[in-house]
């Protein structure tokens, strides 16, 4: 079965510093993976996504993600961290095809704070 | 383009009533999925409609149902509440690509008392 791990609860960094969340994968055939990002009473927003291609994908707001096959990771990084960054971050791969195209499975998730 | 609205933002229930939560997606995405997410159990898939069809049911009750109108547009169904179904009911949709991300609404906020 499918299924994403976010082995921390919380991430703290201060503002300017880089900001990594941390996430691994188990998938059977390629992943579909994506990183969402969820502000306080807030639906879930898109950041990136990898599909295939190249190992490093850029998405919004400054954020990008490695991707790492013999590792099974997909972190997430900034280069420097904005206090407005803080926010629920899940990383999440879809299922596979016979479980349909549009079910995701989503890791716990990793609040970041980043202070002043 | 307009994103994925939901309806209403909030509600309050009893234990033994029932809800129905709409959801419209963005306009041309036919592809309609719906999330419960809780502190206890994160986020977890409900289920997904596409051309009115049921493609894919996660491991919910009887109780949680769906549909989809021509338009797109979904409902859910929440019959016979119980405290744990207080939750962030999150509808996403997208189109019909596997590569393709999921867009979500802001949710519906439901709390059963």
């Amino acid at each position: 079965a499918q299924s994403v791990a976010q082995p921390e609860d919380q991430v703290n960094v201060a503002e300017g510093n880089p900001l990594t969340v941390k996430c691994t994968y188990s998938v059977s055939g390629n992943p579909y993976l994506f990183w969402y990002v969820q502000y306080p009473n807030r639906g879930l927003q898109f950041l990136l996504k990898y599909i295939t291609g190249d190992n490093l994908v850029k998405g919004s707001y400054g954020f990008e993600a490695e991707f790492n096959k013999s590792q099974t990771s997909f972190h997430l990084k900034k280069p420097s961290a904005l206090v407005s960054d803080s926010a629920l971050y899940f990383c999440a791969v879809r299922d596979s095809p016979s479980g349909g195209y549009n079910k995701l499975i989503f890791g716990a998730g990793t609040r970041l704070a980043v202070h002043p | 383009k307009a994103g994925v609205t939901q309806t209403p933002r909030y509600l309050i229930k009893t234990r033994g009533q029932q809800v129905t939560l709409s959801c419209s997606p963005i306009s041309g995405h036919r592809s309609v999925s719906w999330y419960q997410q809780t502190p206890g159990q994160g986020l977890q898939f409900l289920f997904e409609y596409f051309s009115e069809t049921q493609r894919n049911k996660g491991n919910f009750p009887g109780r949680f149902s769906g549909r989809q109108f021509s338009n797109s547009r979904s409902e859910m169904n929440v019959s016979t509440l119980e405290l744990g179904d207080s939750a962030l009911y999150l509808c996403a949709s997208s189109a019909l690509t596997p590569w393709n991300e999921q867009f979500f609404g802001p949710g519906t906020r439901l709390t059963v008392l």
